[in-house]
């Protein structure tokens, strides 16, 4: 029951590469999140999908780019990383509503991202 | 300004010492409020979701309790593999979001 799944676990990049996290739920939900976890500021929204074929930006989502491969992927890209990207990446997805577990977000066991 | 805040941001108790966190908000129309458990190098892990006030979810030594402004994670007589960083988040009535606290950091002596 591998629930949300993400890749890679650790990477570290210079400052103007890019990457790709990439991110696959086998719970059929619908919506998926994207968030970073920097201390002291919790959980921050990078990028949601509600549905297949759909995005919506969050609260950070300055230099950022997601695409919702299909039902099951979500990837966010970092097209030219800089040093502010550094944090803890989390992958998520949200329960159907009227399920039997309602409006509840599962998280993936996130990607630890360097830039130097 | 739609707002979630958690209190202490940290709190060490002896095993078997009680207590409670806090989770206030402030935000126009609550879908959920949900409380996760995140252990250092994992992901949250989902513990409760309550919907009104009054409601009760209970796990093991965890009680989650709701009121119109805040919610309350009691921890009765804990022990060390308690101890982990408890998250809130709530979710309004309108669109997709989710919005966290920053989190209580337990730590429970043996």
């Amino acid at each position: 029951n591998a629930g949300v799944t993400q890749t890679p676990k650790f990477q570290v990049l210079k400052t103007g590469q890019s990457m790709t996290l990439q991110c696959a739920q086998d719970m059929n939900h619908n919506s998926m999140y994207w968030y970073r976890q920097d201390p002291g500021m919790g959980l921050r929204l990078i990028y949601y999908s509600a549905s297949e074929g759909t995005t919506d930006k969050g609260e950070v989502p300055n230099g950022y780019n997601v695409s919702r491969l299909n039902k099951r992927e979500f990837s966010l890209r970092l097209e030219s990383a800089a040093p502010s990207q550094t944090s803890v990446y989390f992958c998520a997805s949200r329960a159907t509503p009227g399920s039997y577990d309602g409006n509840t977000i599962y998280f993936g066991e996130g990607s630890w991202l360097t830039v130097v | 300004e739609d707002q979630v805040t958690q209190s202490p941001e940290a709190l060490r108790l002896q095993e078997g010492e009680s207590s409670s966190l806090n989770c206030s908000y402030t935000v126009s129309g609550l879908r959920g409020l949900f409380w996760y458990r995140q252990d250092p190098g994992k992901g949250p892990e989902f513990l409760f979701t309550l919907y009104s006030a009054g409601e009760e979810k209970e796990k093991e030594r965890l009680k989650a309790t709701l009121t119109k402004k805040e919610s309350f994670l009691h921890i009765t007589a804990p022990k060390p593999e308690d101890s982990a960083t408890y998250l809130c988040a709530v979710q309004k009535n309108t669109g997709n979001q989710f919005y966290f606290g920053t989190g209580t950091s337990l730590t429970v002596i043996p």
